[in-house]
């Protein structure tokens, strides 16, 4: 089966490092995506991995190990404005996305 | 720039009606995803269409529902005979099968209260 696993919630503070971590496990892997919601918007994209490694955007980093089924999505320098939730979402071979539950994110001063 | 369109934003609607969502995807994309997200978790996945073919369907999508893309444009989704379990978000999102990863972009989504 498919089964997305990641945080419900986590707290931070302002300036600091976080990491949302993401498992799954599914056959037919086609990429690993990260989008960001915030309460009453539409998900809106972060990043994208499908081989192993880092991918570097701005604040943003996101890992992926393919052969653990694990992700993490990296947020440095917090601000206020990061207080949202992130979703975690595979691609299957058919294009689809099938979310996590997503981990709400609130930055505290 | 246009990005991914809904319509309506919101509808409110009583138990046993039927209901009609549009959505509209960036002009270029070939592939149109539905969508539905209820509180406090991720969307999950409806159907979705390349160009005008309907290629996958959840089993989420009671006979109820119906999607179409008649023109490989916009697309819309009906649901008959509305439930209170079907008050939800519906998010549409497009894409492209050119390039890398096949991003999906989603529009503002619309959001249904059934009373």
């Amino acid at each position: 089966g498919q089964n997305i696993d990641q945080p419900t919630e986590m707290t931070a503070t302002e300036g600091a490092i976080v990491q949302i971590n993401c498992t799954y496990q599914t056959s037919g892997f086609n990429g690993l995506f990260w989008y960001q919601q915030h309460a009453g918007e539409a998900p809106t994209f972060l990043s994208y991995n499908v081989l192993d490694g880092l991918e570097e955007k701005g604040r943003f980093s996101s890992f992926l190990s393919r052969s653990k089924g694990y992700s993490y999505l990296l947020l440095k320098e917090l601000q206020m404005k990061d207080s949202a939730s992130y979703l975690c979402a595979e691609s299957s071979n058919t294009g689809k996305l099938i979310f996590g539950q997503g981990t709400t994110l609130q930055v505290k001063p | 720039d246009t990005g991914v369109s809904q319509n309506p934003r919101h509808k409110i609607t009583k138990r046993g009606q039927n209901v009609t969502f549009r959505c509209d995807p960036i002009s270029e994309h070939n592939r149109l995803y539905w969508y539905r997200q209820t509180l406090g978790q991720g969307p999950e996945f409806l159907t979705y269409f390349q160009n005008e073919a309907q290629l996958e369907k959840s089993r989420l999508l009671s006979d109820r529902f119906s999607a179409e893309r008649p023109k490989g444009s916009f697309s819309t989704l009906e649901i008959q005979r509305t439930e209170q379990g079907d008050s939800a978000m519906y998010l549409c999102a497009s894409s492209s099968t050119s390039g890398r990863g096949e991003t999906q972009y989603f529009g503002p989504g619309t959001r249904l209260l059934v009373l």
